[in-house]
């Protein structure tokens, strides 16, 4: 079945650092991919999304890249600030059923000025 | 505006009880959603509903019975509380019940169950 994997947490960064964060996906068809972030307290919300193959998503400094070659899907982001500090979810479209999003398990990053 | 809320924000009760969570949605969506994050922020969807029909029920106790009286709203009503339905739940919205489609979540409701 469809699965994503993401790597755990919590990554611990200095303010300015270099984030990556891993995320690998199993999908059969084409899935549409997705990072979303809860910041402390709150609900999720939509960080960027890629609906093809080389797509690069990118909103607020971070970016990610739709590689099918690897099947990844890996968050950067180059210089993270103290409020970067949340959960960061990776997720697809199901395309067997489309109705819904499979999700990674997040992780969690915390940013120390 | 609030776009997605939920009432209450907080819910303490006793095992046993029955309680009921409240979702509304502002942004003229069609889709909602209630999900469940337990400690470890895992993610898990319940139910989703479209135009008021129920298209995801995941595999839920029948103790949870999500109701949609209207396109706008979103209720979950939990029945005879167990210690592991304490959790944080998120109602969401989409326009449109296509997975593609970005969903907006509401602030969650922490549920404690004693």
């Amino acid at each position: 079945g469809n699965s994503v994997t993401q790597m755990e947490g919590p990554v611990t960064l200095s303010e300015e650092a270099f984030l990556t964060i891993n995320c690998t996906y199993t999908a059969t068809g084409y899935p549409s991919l997705f990072w979303y972030v809860q910041y402390p307290g709150e609900g999720l919300q939509l960080l960027l999304k890629a609906t093809k193959a080389d797509d690069k998503g990118s909103n607020k400094g971070f970016e990610a890249t739709y590689r099918k070659e690897t099947t990844s899907f890996h968050l950067e982001k180059g210089s993270v600030q103290v409020s970067d500090s949340a959960v960061y979810f990776c997720a697809l479209s199901d395309a067997g059923n489309n109705r819904k999003l499979i999700w990674g398990l997040g992780t969690s990053l915390a940013v120390n000025p | 505006d609030t776009a997605v809320s939920q009432t209450p924000k907080y819910l303490v009760t006793q095992m046993g009880n029955d309680k009921s969570i409240k979702c509304e949605q502002n942004l003229g969506h069609d889709t909602m959603y209630w999900y469940k994050q337990d400690s470890k922020k895992f993610l898990k969807i319940m139910f989703s509903y479209n135009n008021k029909e129920l298209i995801i029920n995941e595999t839920v106790p029948n103790r949870f019975s999500p109701k949609s009286p209207d396109k706008a709203h979103l209720n979950l009503h939990i029945n005879s509380l167990e210690l592991g339905d304490s959790a944080v739940y998120f109602c969401a919205s989409s326009q449109g019940a296509s997975g593609y489609n970005e969903q907006f979540f509401g602030p969650g409701t922490r549920l404690t169950v004693l």
